[in-house]
């Protein structure tokens, strides 16, 4: 039983470019959620996304970044103009129900240059 | 969520016994007590979670405070690839949804 896939696991862009982050969760789980790991600081809960819907985005910046998880294929975190602040680990996790215990993947390491 | 605290670091040997404490005293009634951690360079891994009783799993054992203000986390025989920075984190049991990461505890293990 595969993990929680993430992909690309590392990606480099350019201020102002676009950075697509993909996530597939554990069979199964139909809860996925994103958090962010700054360098040197922990992790922060940015969006919580069930099948087609956003459950919970409190974590999220106001602009440029958005998240979708659709009903076929992986969630997206799209993040757009990227600037150097937005260089971080990416995590998404995954779980069977709200409560249920995450489960996490590798991460997607982003650096805006 | 409420707030739970941790020391910052802690040392372990190699094949001792590691206590992990966390205090949670603003605890309520619904609030299970989770613990996740984090091997350099990966993803949070989850450990272990309960609500009143004590509880044990493949990987650590969880010891809760009768008045729950407080647990610890207990791994019985330390290895080097415990290494990481070890979180305790309340969770409402009727809402769910997002960790709420602390500093966490980072252990270190000595050969």
């Amino acid at each position: 039983n595969a993990g929680v896939m993430q992909n690309p696991r590392h990606l480099v862009r350019r201020r102002g470019q676009e950075a697509r982050l993909r996530c597939s969760p554990m069979k199964g789980h139909s809860h996925v959620y994103w958090y962010r790991q700054l360098p040197e600081e922990g992790l922060k809960f940015m969006v919580y996304l069930q099948k087609e819907n956003i459950i919970d985005e409190s974590g999220m910046p106001k602009e440029r970044f958005s998240a979708e998880f659709p009903k076929e294929g992986p969630s997206i975190l799209r993040i757009q103009q990227v600037v150097r602040g937005d260089s971080a680990a990416y995590f998404c996790a995954s779980s069977a129900g709200g409560s249920n215990e995450q489960y996490f993947g590798p991460g997607t390491r982003l650096t805006v240059t | 969520d409420a707030k739970t605290t941790q020391p910052n670091s802690m040392e372990s040997n190699e094949e001792e016994p590691v206590h992990l404490p966390c205090n949670h005293s603003t605890i309520s009634g619904t609030d299970y007590i989770h613990w996740y951690r984090q091997l350099p360079s990966q993803g949070p891994e989850y450990v272990i979670h309960g609500l009143t009783s004590n509880v044990n799993n493949r990987m650590a054992s969880l010891a809760i405070a009768e008045d729950r203000k407080s647990s610890t986390l207990i791994l019985h025989r330390a290895t080097l690839r415990d290494a990481a920075v070890y979180y305790c984190i309340l969770r409402d049991g009727n809402q769910g949804g997002k960790l709420i990461f602390g500093q966490g505890t980072e252990l270190s293990v000595k050969p």
